[in-house]
Formats: structure tokens, C-alpha cells, sequence
């Protein structure tokens, strides 16, 4: 049972490029979190997301981020118009419930680096 | 206000010895969950342990084991006989009721150095 794939593990853009960043839940996990982790810090949620739906987005930046579940395929973070600001490592989480003792797995992270 | 707080951004350690990263949080819900991450120089997001904030004993794993003192709300993890493999980032990290979705909130964590 693979676990949470993300890909790229690192991205380079210029600013004002776009980012898609991936990630594939592990197998039978409908559950889908993206954080982000800016350098020398922890965490900060961004969005949950479950099969076609936004359920909480309350740690996304107003514009130019978007994040999207479809029905077949990987999850997607989408930045648009990159900044320097933007730089960090994005991490995926997946759950297959929203027990409260289920832990979230994580993938590897993609660092995205702008430039 | 910080949800969760990781006072020591750094901690030494010598081989073998034990060694215990403090963790306070801040909720009003009754139903909660405690977890501690660690990340090594790698870069991943490995689970370690888990506590309910309604399980009366402290949860171990193997040589983690987690000091849940809730009317202090801490949730100190103890590491016991550090080896080198242990140095790495350690996240502290909370999981409020089930119906906020099950997002994490992390504290800033606290860089453990293991000295051989």
C-alpha cells in the first residue's frame, strides 16, 4: 500500500509563473489536507478537501491559491502568479476517516522555490 | 492566541539519555487530540504518538511515551535512551472536534539534537 504521493518533490518558478503541486492520498483515503511550512516554522493548514468538495478552506490565502479533489485523479494546490513569499514546502495529508484518533500520513512535500 | 506553544526551539541531548519536549495547547472543547510529528533533515512528516484527551493513561510507543497532564493542558513528549537518529525537528500538534474536519494545528517545534 503506497503512501501519500506528492510530486514534484521540488519546483523552481519565476515569479509570476504558476504552481501545481500534486498529491496522491494513500489507497481508500477520501480525505485530503494541504499544509504549508514556511522556513523555521511549523505547519499552517490551508485547506481539507474530500472528493469534489472544499470543506474548509479557512488557511488559504484569499487570491491567487486554489485547491481542488476530482472524482478520478490526484488532488491539485494551485498558485498562481507566484512571489518570493510563496516559497516554502506544501504537504499533503490523507485520512481515511475523521475520527479523532486516526492519524493523518503524510507525503515528502514538494519545495517549491520562487525566483 | 497560540493553540499550541513549543517553548524550547532547541534541545541537546546525550546518547542514551532521555530527554522530554514540552508542549502546552489552548482549547474549550472536551473532545481533543494530541499527536507528535517528527521531521528529520529529510524533510517528511513521520507520526509518533497519539493521545485522546479522554484516555486515562499516557499513551507509549515503544520508547515515546507522551505526558498528558490536562488540567495543565501539556502534552509533553519523553524520549527515553536518545539515539543519534533521533535528531530531527519535532512537532507538537492538536486535532479539535471531529466536525472542523480534522485539521492539525502544529506549535512551531523544537530542534532536538542527539550528542554522541
Amino acid at each position: 500500500n503506497a503512501g501519500v504521493m506528492q510530486n514534484p518533490r521540488h519546483l523552481v518558478r519565476r515569479r509570476g509563473q504558476e504552481a501545481r503541486l500534486r498529491c496522491s492520498p494513500m489507497k481508500g483515503h477520501s480525505h485530503v489536507y494541504w499544509y504549508r511550512q514556511l522556513p523555521e516554522e511549523g505547519l499552517k493548514f490551508m485547506v481539507y478537501l474530500q472528493k469534489e468538495n472544499i470543506i474548509d478552506e479557512s488557511g488559504m490565502p484569499k487570491e491567487r491559491f486554489s485547491a481542488e479533489f476530482p472524482k478520478e485523479g490526484p488532488s491539485i494546490l494551485r498558485i498562481q502568479q507566484v512571489v518570493r513569499g510563496d516559497s516554502a514546502a506544501y504537504f499533503c495529508a490523507s485520512k481515511d476517516s475523521t475520527a479523532m484518533n486516526t492519524e493523518a500520513f503524510f507525503g515528502q512535500g514538494t519545495r517549491l522555490t520562487v525566483v | 492566541a497560540q493553540k499550541i506553544t513549543q517553548t524550547q526551539p532547541g534541545m541537546f541531548v546525550q546518547e542514551k539519555e532521555a530527554v522530554t519536549l514540552d508542549c502546552t495547547y489552548d482549547t474549550s472543547d472536551q473532545s481533543y487530540g494530541l499527536f507528535w510529528y517528527k521531521q528529520p533533515s529529510s524533510g517528511e512528516m513521520i507520526f509518533l504518538i497519539y493521545q485522546g484527551s479522554y484516555d486515562e493513561q499516557n499513551a507509549t510507543e515503544g520508547r515515546y511515551s507522551l505526558n498528558f497532564q490536562k488540567a495543565r493542558k501539556s502534552a509533553n513528549l519523553v524520549i527515553s535512551a536518545s539515539q543519534l537518529g533521533d535528531s530531527a525537528m519535532y512537532f507538537c500538534a492538536m486535532r479539535e472536534e471531529p466536525n472542523q474536519g480534522g485539521k492539525l494545528i502544529f506549535g512551531q517545534g523544537t530542534e532536538l539534537s542527539v550528542k554522541p
